[in-house]
């Protein structure tokens, strides 16, 4: 069983939907990741977090310890949201564990 | 800043050739890791640096060598090229190894045949 999974794998919606995406994790970590990649390939950092939630834009990462459990959410979803979302724990060495990543595609 | 550079973006190799991926960053980061990306996978790390002259061994590190002279560069050479090796290459860099954010270059896309 892999130590960080993310569900669903793959996620297609219309323009304007809300989007949630889940990472489930059993290990102890030091803080929780969220990035985005982007069909072009580049990885970026959207969040790191280790308690509660933070919210950028219309982009929201929560984050329940005693479960386990993070999510991301996309309000307003938008085309150009269409990226490949990966979720990242960092152990209490301070590795990095990653999820497989779920692919969002955005409809028009 | 340039952030975290990787060359070359594309190579295709045949089994046996050794190269080098260069990775440099100029954020003055101690810590610096190179991952592979394979298709349904997560990022395996293959090795890392916690600062200039130390590195060590990730999950993936066989028919990898990586050193570490100076902060800003972190090189990844692969010995005899296998096909196993085709994989799309990340270098990253952080702070150092504690709890920061991650910064990654742009991938290097390599084919072994």
């Amino acid at each position: 069983k892999n130590e960080v999974e993310q569900s669903p794998q793959n996620l297609t919606a219309q323009e304007g939907e809300f989007i949630t995406i889940n990472c489930s994790y059993s290990v102890g970590i030091s803080a929780l990741h969220w990035l985005q990649q982007h069909p072009g390939g580049g990885i970026v950092s959207l969040f790191m977090l280790s308690s509660g939630k933070k919210k950028h834009g219309r982009l929201i990462a929560t984050i329940n310890i005693q479960e386990k459990h993070s999510s991301l959410h996309i309000t307003a979803s938008h085309p150009r949201d269409s990226a490949v979302y990966i979720c990242a724990v960092m152990d209490s060495n301070y590795q990095l564990i990653w999820g497989a990543g779920t692919k969002l595609i955005i409809k028009p | 800043n340039a952030g975290v550079t990787q060359t070359p973006k594309f190579q295709v190799l045949k089994t046996g050739q050794s190269m080098t991926l260069q990775c440099a960053q100029d954020m003055n980061h101690e810590y610096m890791s190179w991952y592979r990306q394979d298709p349904g996978m997560g990022l395996r790390l293959i090795h890392y640096s916690v600062g200039a002259g130390i590195t060590d061994q990730g999950e993936v590190p066989n028919g990898y060598n990586v050193s570490r002279s100076t902060t800003e560069d972190f090189p990844l050479r692969l010995l005899s090229a296998a096909p196993s090796q085709t994989s799309v290459y990340f270098c990253a860099s952080r702070r150092d190894l504690g709890v920061y954010e991650q910064y990654f270059g742009p991938g290097t896309r390599l084919t072994v045949t």
